[in-house]
Parts: C-alpha cells; sequence; structure tokens
C-alpha cells in the first residue's frame, strides 16, 4: 500500500514567520519527491523536487529529505499572505511506479 | 504557449447521462493522467497514458474509460455519470514516464452530477 500523509491543517502563521510543512510516506524504494502548490479554485504547480537527502533551497523555500526516517518537509521562510493555499506533497517510485502518490495536502494560512 | 488545456471548465449533467471530458496539451509531451479531487481526499489517479496508444488504470477507474486519440489529445468519458462522480477534475502531462518528472496541470473541470 503506498501512502503518503499530511496533517490536513489548517496551518496557521503570523507575516514572516517560517511555515513548516510535514509529509511522510510509508515505501521506502520512494525515488522522487515533489511540493505542489493549490490556490483555492486552481490547479496545482509544482514549487519544489527533491531526490537526494538533505536540503534544497529555492529562494523563500526549502525543501527537507531524510529518507532513512521517511519524511520529506517544506519550509517557507518570511511567509507572506500570497503563501496562503494548500500544500500537496507527492511521492513517485513507490511500488516501482513512476506514477505520482499524493497526500491529502495540507492548508496554510498566513495572517497578517 | 498553452500547456495543458481541459474543457469544458463546468458541467452539471443528471443521474445517467454521459459526457467526454477533453484535454489537450502542446508540450509534446509522452505521458497524460486523469486526476479527481474530492474535499479532504487529494489527488487520486483514474487513468494514464504513458505514451501514445497505451492507457492504464489508476486508483479509481470505475465508471470511467479514456481514449488517448493521440499524442496531444486524452479524453475521460463518463458512460453513465452517478452522484459519486461529482468532483473536479484535471488533466496532466509529463514529458517522460519516469520518477522525476514534474507534473504539468490543466486547469480543472468542475463536475455536478445531479
Amino acid at each position: 500500500q503506498k501512502e503518503v500523509e499530511q496533517n490536513s491543517g489548517p496551518l496557521s502563521v503570523p507575516e514572516g514567520a517560517i511555515a513548516s510543512l510535514n509529509c511522510t510516506y510509508s515505501d521506502r524504494v520512494s525515488q522522487s519527491f515533489f511540493w505542489y502548490r493549490q490556490y483555492s479554485g486552481k490547479s496545482p504547480e509544482l514549487i519544489m523536487s527533491i531526490y537526494s537527502n538533505g536540503d534544497k533551497e529555492d529562494g523563500r523555500f526549502t525543501a527537507q529529505l531524510n529518507k532513512a526516517s521517511q519524511y520529506v518537509s517544506l519550509l517557507i521562510r518570511d511567509s507572506q499572505p500570497s503563501d496562503s493555499a494548500t500544500y500537496l506533497c507527492a511521492v513517485n517510485g513507490a511500488g516501482g511506479s513512476y506514477i505520482p502518490t499524493f497526500g491529502r495536502g495540507t492548508s496554510l494560512i498566513v495572517h497578517p | 504557449n498553452a500547456g495543458v488545456t481541459q474543457t469544458p471548465k463546468f458541467q452539471v449533467l443528471k443521474t445517467g447521462q454521459s459526457m467526454t471530458l477533453q484535454c489537450a496539451q502542446d508540450m509534446n509531451h509522452n505521458s497524460m493522467y486523469w486526476y479527481r479531487q474530492d474535499p479532504g481526499m487529494g489527488l487520486r489517479l483514474i487513468y494514464y497514458s504513458a505514451s501514445e496508444g497505451t492507457t492504464d488504470k489508476g486508483e479509481v477507474p470505475n465508471g470511467y474509460n479514456v481514449s488517448r486519440l493521440n499524442k496531444r489529445e486524452f479524453s475521460l468519458r463518463l458512460e453513465s455519470a452517478a452522484p459519486s462522480q461529482t468532483s473536479v477534475y484535471f488533466c496532466a502531462s509529463t514529458r517522460y514516464s519516469t520518477n522525476n518528472e514534474k507534473l504539468f496541470f490543466g486547469s480543472g473541470t468542475q463536475l455536478s452530477v445531479l
């Protein structure tokens, strides 16, 4: 069973704070990990991908991967109200399949 | 570039009616996918096509059929719509059917079955 788990939230943070979003996955052979952002009523868009253990930074976003513990996280520094959205974790390679498995998403609210 | 184009954006059906959701991509991608998204359920794969001429079932294929018409187009058909098929449907594509590929999504179709 391929499972990707996320806390549904909502996660509420003040503007300027660090938002930390977490995702765990069940299949140890998973290869690739993605974070998609989805605004209300819109389609998902990729914001980060990570393939090896450690941190990957892109602007205000940092993805962290720990394959031994089977979790991947997304940190958003200096959070802005425009970051308010649902963040979907996706995992590829679980069960030997390239098809991504999605978590249910975490709703983030950044309040002024 | 338009990317992934889905039509229609909204549709209301009565139980038992049929309809086809259209999807086309102009990025020369090989693989295409249909997902449904329900509140609190994330994205669930209905069908996918790794390449032109092939289609496979995903997690929730019952009640749906697909056609990969050519490399650009991948349609989803509901033969006899049921209220349980009320959902938001997303078409997506990737360049290849490999692990490191990111999904490009269409804008979605909001479907209500009464």
